[in-house]
């Protein structure tokens, strides 16, 4: 069974430009989760989406944001990029997302802003 | 209350030892408790889980226990081995889909030969 897959691995950008970054659940998941883990502060809660829609989001601000698509993949999209979004973002995903299902993640992208 | 605390930040072990790492919480909601292990570059293993109507559950050399009237849940680790040298996380959930899965800071552990 192929795991989450996230691409790409690693992204360049600077300040103020706009990043996309894109993940495949495992067959059979409907719920997508983001997190964002930067140095020292674990992992933050970003976004879940189940169904194609967003159900959940963390205290992060709206240039954060993300879909969810008919397959099931999901895109995170960052826009006006600033130095403190410099982090691992990881993506998970889990059979539902209501009963507590275990979530399962991929190897992340690492998101460095110039 | 919504946080998870974990302690400690950092763990040294011999190799045959015993590894432990403490987590507490606040939120009396949370009712699922997994831990994950993290090597580097790599992204977050789910290693073992629990539920609060159990005190204890093990898997091989892995064994969480928790104490639903401390709030506390720790991971033990068994015979650690130079392999088991990563970083773990204690995380927990309330039921339902509004609830978010909360993480802990993360120990390092290392596992010296």
């Amino acid at each position: 069974e192929a795991g989450v897959t996230q691409s790409p691995t690693h992204l360049i950008k600077t300040r103020g430009q706009q990043a996309t970054l894109r993940c495949s659940p495992i067959s059979g998941h409907t719920s997508v989760y983001w997190y964002q883990q930067a140095l020292g502060l674990g992992l933050q809660f970003l976004l879940w989406y189940d169904e194609g829609e967003e159900r959940n989001r963390g205290n992060f601000p709206p240039r954060f944001s993300g879909r969810q698509f008919p397959n099931y993949s999901s895109e995170l999209n960052v826009n006006a990029l600033e130095l403190e979004d410099s982090a691992l973002y990881l993506c998970a995903s889990s059979w539902d997302g209501y009963s507590n299902q275990p979530q399962h993640f991929g190897d992340g992208t690492r998101l460095s802003i110039l | 209350q919504q946080q998870v605390k974990q302690s400690p930040q950092s763990l040294i072990v011999q190799k045959g030892g015993i590894s432990i790492i403490n987590c507490a919480y606040e939120n009396t909601a949370f009712d699922y408790f997994p831990w994950y292990q993290q090597f580097p570059g790599k992204g977050p293993a789910l290693l073992i889980a629990i539920r609060p109507d159990v005190s204890e559950k093990k898997e091989g050399r892995f064994t969480i226990s928790f104490n639903k009237s401390a709030k506390q849940f720790s991971l033990h680790i068994m015979d650690s081995q130079p392999g088991d040298s990563a970083t773990y996380f204690c995380a927990a959930k309330g039921q339902g889909g509004s609830e978010k899965l909360v993480f802990g800071k993360g120990t390092k552990l290392t596992v010296n030969p």
